[in-house]
């Protein structure tokens, strides 16, 4: 089992709708990130969080740590939001590397 | 605003050749990393150095190695070109565990 899993893979949306992304894990961590990645680009860092809940600009990300989940939420959604959204944890111990969730391929239509 | 810069976008090679791909961060980070991404396996780490000339292994280190010679730069290395390693590389840096990860716009590689 990844210790890191995201919901849904693939998610196809029309233009204005709410979007929630989710994200489990089930190791100890000290912060959780939220990455976006266009088509064929590189990796852009949204947010990192430990507790609570950030907000920028039409995107909100919340952490529950006792329940080890997080949401990405994106709020009147575009056409440029299409793009792959990655979960991924700092363990709280050991190496400083990042674990990965697999990704959420989100497309909006016009 | 942190910089993180891949030498090359794209870079078709032949199997058998040496190959570097090059990574520079402009803000001083300690930390640096290679990872490759493969559709259907999301982002793997290769490996991670957390000072000069200091190296660990990631998840996926065989047929790689890496140099870090001066703190601003990380060098991803194949010392043998094979298909099975045509993917996108990111590089990444990071002040710390407690703070963000700034990664550099990706090199595709075609092993031909």
């Amino acid at each position: 089992k990844n210790e890191v899993e995201q919901s849904p893979q693939n998610l196809t949306a029309q233009e204005g709708e709410f979007i929630t992304i989710n994200c489990s894990y089930s190791v100890g961590i000290s912060a959780l990130h939220w990455l976006q990645q266009h088509p064929g680009g590189g990796i852009v860092s949204l947010f990192m969080l430990s507790s609570g809940k950030k907000k920028h600009g039409r995107l909100i990300a919340t952490i529950n740590i006792q329940e080890k989940h997080s949401s990405l939420h994106i709020t009147a959604s575009h056409p440029r939001d299409s793009a792959v959204y990655i979960c991924a944890v700092s363990r709280l111990e050991g190496a400083q590397k990042l674990v990965f969730g697999q990704g959420t391929r989100l497309t909006i239509n016009p | 605003d942190v910089k993180v810069t891949q030498s090359s976008r794209y870079l078709v090679k032949r199997t058998g050749e040496k190959v570097f791909l090059e990574c520079v961060q402009d803000m001083d980070h300690e930390n640096m990393f290679w990872y490759r991404q493969d559709p259907g396996l999301g982002l793997r780490l290769i490996y991670f150095s957390y000072d000069v000339k200091m190296k660990e292994k990631g998840d996926i280190p065989e047929g790689y190695s890496v140099s870090r010679e001066k703190k601003e730069r990380f060098s991803l290395i194949l010392e043998s070109a094979s298909t099975n390693q045509t993917s996108m590389y990111l590089c990444a840096s990071s002040p710390d565990r407690a703070y963000g990860y700034t990664f550099g716009s990706g090199t595709r590689l075609t092993v031909v």
